[in-house]
């Protein structure tokens, strides 16, 4: 079974610019969670969707937003790039399901990320 | 305030040794805690997930304990390989259906020298 695909896995940017990075689930998986994560904050969740609405949002300005298909795939957009959005951007995906990755059963797997450099 | 808090931020152990990374939460209500390995320029891989009334979970070399009492969890290592280097990091999850309250901490990195 193929794991989560993310592309592009780096990008270079300059400030001002915008951005749209992609995720593939495991085959089945309905529930598509973003993370961002640098260096001094680790890991901060930005959103889920599930079943094409987002369910969730994490405290992210709205120029971070995202959208999912019907076929589970999932793309996240940054507009007006600013220095520091670089970092390394997680897409991870789970069966979904009540409360999505919340759930003990609901393991979340998680994608090789985009590594984003703004300039 | 939900947080979770790692200890130490950095180890260096010897090929071999055993190692012991900890994890402190003020996570309520608390829903399931879970322990995952990050290599450098990779995605996470879940090692265990644990519930409150699990104590221990053990995956291979590796061993998660759980005080749901003390809020503190522990992630051991057995006879650590060079391939163990890596970042750890604690993530709790909070009861309540929002996936927003997956509160992560910000991982300890473990380097294992031959």
């Amino acid at each position: 079974k193929a794991g989560v695909t993310q592309t592009p896995r780096y990008l270079i940017k300059t400030r001002g610019q915008q951005v749209t990075l992609s995720c593939s689930p495991i085959s089945g998986h309905r529930s598509v969670s973003w993370y961002q994560q640098t260096p001094g904050q680790g890991l901060q969740f930005l959103f889920e969707y599930f079943s094409e609405t987002q369910r969730n949002k994490g405290n992210f300005p709205g120029r971070f937003s995202g959208r999912q298909f019907s076929n589970s795939r999932s793309e996240m957009n940054v507009s007006t790039l600013e220095l520091g959005d670089s970092a390394l951007y997680l897409c991870a995906s789970s069966l979904g399901g009540l409360a999505g990755p919340l759930l003990k059963t609901d393991e979340q797997f998680f994608g090789p990320g985009t590594r984003l450099t703004v300039l | 305030k939900n947080q979770v808090e790692q200890s130490p931020q950095s180890l260096i152990i010897l090929e071999g040794k055993n190692c012991t990374l900890q994890c402190n939460y003020t996570v309520s209500p608390f829903s399931n805690l879970r322990w995952y390995k990050q290599d450098t320029g990779r995605g996470p891989v879940s090692l265990t997930i644990m519930t409150f009334s699990e104590n221990t979970k053990s995956n291979g070399r590796y061993t998660a304990t759980l005080d749901a009492d003390t809020k503190q969890s522990s992630l051991h290592i057995t006879a650590s390989q060079l391939s163990d280097s890596a970042s750890y990091i604690c993530v709790v999850s909070a009861d309540g259906g929002s996936q927003g309250n997956l509160i992560f901490g910000k991982g300890t990195k473990l380097s294992v020298k031959p």
